[in-house]
């Protein structure tokens, strides 16, 4: 079984300033980390994802994530954010090697503040 | 390439009654999973489907719900005689492989509001 765990539910945050959404996950087998961003009543959109190689991976619009395994972590990272990145924020995970049968974390809400 | 389509997307059911929400995969993706996201809480994994299979639906409610995925045509997801507690958005995922598969590509949502 896997579990996936974001400890904050909303995250406000000035334009301009760096955020960080914190995801923890829990695996008995090895896994592909993802990360979905949902706007307003809008389906899910794929961020970025970690299948392998370098633990660091990036987004086109800014975002970053760093897979580290002895922590069980898939943090996401900006170093400036803009009002356009207002949303809620999924972590997810699935086996790797298994089909798309994903868990969900259950979200951060991004609140960027002008 | 149209992405993954959902209709409707929004469906409003008095308790009792049928609900009805379909979702067509991306073209050449014959994968298809259902998951629910109930208000204020994450995407929970309800089925697994490939064409005229059911491959896991170890998340779907024991009764009232089931879905299906002919062989012409979209998946079904059909929740019979509604009740409040199943107001929530449905999304559809596809995927173009099963085992393996390293992304699935997520619809707009169906959101059931049962009155």
């Amino acid at each position: 079984a896997q579990s996936v765990t974001q400890l904050d539910s909303q995250v406000p945050v000035f334009e301009e300033a760096p955020v960080e959404l914190r995801c923890n996950y829990s695996s008995s087998v090895s896994v592909y980390l993802f990360w979905y961003v949902q706007y307003p009543n809008q389906g899910l959109q794929l961020l970025l994802k970690y299948l392998s190689g370098s633990t660091l991976v990036k987004s086109i619009n800014g975002f970053e994530a760093e897979f580290n395994k002895s922590q069980t972590s898939f943090h996401l990272r900006k170093p400036s954010v803009h009002i356009s990145d207002t949303a809620e924020y999924f972590c997810a995970v699935i086996s790797s090697g298994g089909y798309q049968k994903v868990t969900f974390g259950t979200g951060t809400k991004l609140q960027v503040i002008p | 390439n149209a992405g993954v389509m959902q209709n409707p997307r929004h469906l409003v059911r008095r308790r009792g009654q049928e609900a009805r929400l379909r979702c067509s995969p991306m073209k050449g993706h014959s994968h298809v999973y259902w998951y629910r996201q109930l208000p204020e809480e994450g995407l929970k994994f309800m089925v697994y489907l490939q064409k005229e299979n059911i491959i896991d639906e170890s998340g779907m409610p024991k009764e009232r719900f089931s879905a299906e995925f002919p062989k012409e045509g979209p998946s079904i997801l059909r929740i019979q005689q509604v009740v409040r507690g199943d107001s929530a958005a449905y999304f559809c995922a596809s995927s173009r492989a099963g085992a393996g598969s390293t992304e699935a590509f997520f619809g707009q949502g169906t959101r059931l509001t049962v009155v």
